[in-house]
């Protein structure tokens, strides 16, 4: 049983889409997260929610917009893609409201912008 | 603002070779700290976290990291490190007392162990 998992792990689309990533943790975690990592490797922090209230939103363009259902879901939905979004998006979770920071994550949705 | 700094961005080394990742962060106080590691191709995992008591964690796989409050810095070490051990490092932190929900990572360093 993964812990957190995404769908899809790859995703190839045209500039000008839009695209939608989904994230579910079964771990019972009260925080979910986005993290971008890009080309070179690095990661930093898009959105997070705590029981479906969005308690981060680092600057990110409008198009990006986090939709969280329940404490278990965090799903990314991005419009008219950028050749700039390419990356892979890391969903991650962690309990305790995020207080020792220790996160779980998912196996990344590798986005191609062409 | 608080930032984490990993000052060695490739490292090469041989198998059975010694290693030692510096991470360095940017502010004082209350932290939590991590070392994650990344597999190619593969997602972060754990390798080991500081959250108080004895400043030498150990981890999985054969790693531990320090802790030295005074210079700020987790520094991650194997005594001596295999084939597998090739992937990318991540030193992360979380300041407990700034209200800052999130971790932040450092730019990672990338280990190419060579048989």
């Amino acid at each position: 049983d993964t812990a957190v998992s995404q769908t899809p792990k790859y995703l190839v689309t045209q500039m000008g889409n839009d695209k939608s990533i989904k994230c579910e943790q079964n771990l019972g975690h009260d925080t979910m997260y986005w993290y971008k990592q890009d080309s070179k490797k690095f990661l930093k922090i898009m959105f997070s929610y705590n029981n479906k209230e969005l308690i981060i939103n680092e600057t990110v363009p409008n198009r990006f917009s986090p939709k969280s259902p329940d404490k278990a879901h965090l799903n990314l939905h991005i419009n008219s893609l950028e050749l700039g979004d390419s990356a892979v998006y890391f969903c991650a979770s962690s309990q305790d409201s995020g207080r020792t920071g220790e996160l779980f994550f998912g196996e990344g949705s590798r986005l191609t912008v062409l | 603002a608080q930032s984490v700094s990993q000052h060695n961005h490739h490292v090469i080394l041989s198998e059975a070779a010694s290693l030692e990742l510096g991470c360095n962060y940017s502010y004082g106080g209350t932290v939590n700290l991590f070392w994650y590691v990344q597999y190619p191709g593969q997602h972060l995992q754990l390798l080991l976290k500081y959250f108080s008591g004895d400043p030498l964690v150990k981890g999985i796989k054969g790693f531990e990291a320090e802790f030295i409050k005074s210079k700020f810095s987790f520094n991650l070490r194997k005594p001596s490190v295999q084939w597998s051990d090739t992937a990318e490092y991540f030193c992360a932190v979380k300041w407990v007392d700034t209200g800052r929900r999130a971790l932040t990572f450092g730019s990672g360093t990338r280990l190419q162990v060579q048989p």
